[in-house]
């Protein structure tokens, strides 16, 4: 059965370095989404993609972070000169499309850690 | 934003009925899924209802919908030992599936 895969599954970096996250989703899933889980948090819509570009996305995601698919097949997030509370586990989630309900597909996550 | 509220754990034994709760703010036309995620994996869909609903059933699940409270849950039957996981409530508008809401999840714990 396809699944979405996110690497690495475990990043640990130092605060004020550039960390990026990828997930290579299901092959023809046509919306990408990243979250995030803070431990003992919920977790937190940050961005949906589609089409190459950004659909809608939350109060957290300003200026430090951005999503690309700079090869159509993976799709990153980069999280600029991280912060203390950066550190969260990364969800990637992807969906085939506009009909039906909005099943996503989460991959397995990356935990972030950042020291 | 909307807001959506689970409690963080919940013990059964095995064969008993697990009922799993989670509350939300959203007053529009809504979705509301429960997802379960096993250790070192994603999270998986289970079911989900649509907020003219009331209650649908597959299999050992049965998930309620009290609109006017805003109160949803997930009962399951016979919870068994495979069963323990973490669940997560979440919902989205009926016509945006740009942006889903998650509650905290809640840890299930089945005993032997």
């Amino acid at each position: 059965e396809p699944e979405v895969t996110q690497t690495p599954s475990h990043q640990v970096t130092q605060m004020g370095q550039e960390v990026i996250l990828r997930c290579v989703p299901i092959s023809n899933h046509l919306y990408f989404y990243w979250y995030r889980q803070i431990l003992g948090q919920k977790v937190e819509f940050l961005v949906s993609f589609y089409n190459n570009e950004i659909s809608e996305k939350s109060e957290i995601f300003d200026d430090q972070f951005s999503v690309e698919r700079p090869d159509g097949s993976n799709f990153t997030l980069k999280i600029r000169s991280t912060k203390l509370e950066d550190s969260a586990m990364y969800f990637c989630a992807t969906r085939p499309g506009l009909a039906g309900v909005g099943e996503q597909f989460f991959g397995p996550g990356t935990r972030l850690t950042v020291l | 934003g909307e807001d959506v509220e689970q409690s963080l754990f919940l013990s059964v034994r095995e064969g008993d009925s697990s009922v799993i709760n989670c509350t939300y703010t959203d007053s529009s036309s809504t979705y509301l899924y429960w997802y379960k995620q096993e250790p070192g994996a994603g999270l998986q869909l289970l079911t989900y209802i649509f907020s003219n609903m009331d209650m649908k059933q597959d299999q050992r699940l049965t998930v309620l919908l009290n609109k006017k409270d805003k109160h949803l849950s997930l009962r399951i039957a016979d919870t068994q030992t495979g069963d323990s996981a973490i669940y997560f409530c979440a919902e989205s508008e009926w016509n945006n599936f740009n942006k889903f809401y998650f509650g905290s999840g809640t840890k299930l714990n089945v005993k032997p």
